[in-house]
């Protein structure tokens, strides 16, 4: 069965820090997704990951995919309010999309 | 904005209700998707049509019964519905299975009474 476990659960961070958030999952596959979740609100794909090496960025987020080590980061620059939110990875393993716990991010002042 | 589009929004229903979700997306997509998220919890996947075909159910009790009466249009029927399936109810789509990015809905707030 396939598991996806993200790390840290709750991230607590100041203004202007940097932090990455981190992915696990237990297949082989090479398509993994980046999602945010707003309070009360649906989810955003933020990004598409879909080979081993593959890097994308997007303001102040940039995603990563290492196949290899089943791991996918994202990493947060100078975190800013607006950044706060719940973040999900997601794999794909045919056809069956399975998403990682989430990382409530709250960026304080 | 989002382009898939779910009704209602909220729903309240006793336990002996028949009700329905809809979900419609012109896109073009041809992957439609039923999720269920509870709260503080991610979501769980519930069935997956591709091309108008059930592709993937994920063992849900048969008081959810999905159909899909073409490549827009997703419906989710529900039938003797117990308390514990209140949850937020969202529907997404993808351009094909595998390999694009789920696009979702704003869901529907379902609490069974």
């Amino acid at each position: 069965e396939l598991k996806v476990e993200q790390n840290p659960l709750f991230l607590s961070m100041q203004e202007g820090k940097n932090y990455t958030i981190y992915c696990n999952y237990s297949t082989t596959s090479d398509r993994l997704y980046w999602y945010r979740q707003d309070p009360g609100k649906s989810l955003e794909s933020l990004f598409v990951l879909l080979s081993n090496g593959a890097v994308k960025q997007e303001g102040r987020l940039m995603a990563s995919l290492d196949t290899k080590a089943r791991l996918s980061t994202l990493h947060i620059t100078a975190a800013v309010h607006d950044l706060s939110a719940t973040y999900f990875c997601a794999v794909d393993n045919n056809n069956d999309m399975r998403f990682g716990a989430g990382t409530r991010l709250t960026v304080k002042p | 904005d989002t382009e898939v589009t779910q009704t209602p929004k909220h729903l309240v229903m006793g336990m002996t209700n028949k009700k329905s979700l809809k979900c419609e997306q012109h896109m073009g997509h041809r992957a439609m998707y039923w999720y269920k998220q509870k709260a503080k919890k991610p979501p769980e996947l519930m069935f997956v049509y591709s091309y108008e075909k059930l592709s993937i159910n994920e063992s849900v009790p048969s008081r959810f019964s999905p159909e899909c009466p073409n490549s827009s249009l997703l419906n989710l029927h529900l039938h003797a519905l117990q308390p514990e399936d209140s949850a937020l109810y969202l529907c997404a789509s993808s351009h094909r299975t595998g390999d694009s990015p789920l696009h979702f809905g704003n869901g529907t707030r379902l609490t069974v009474t």
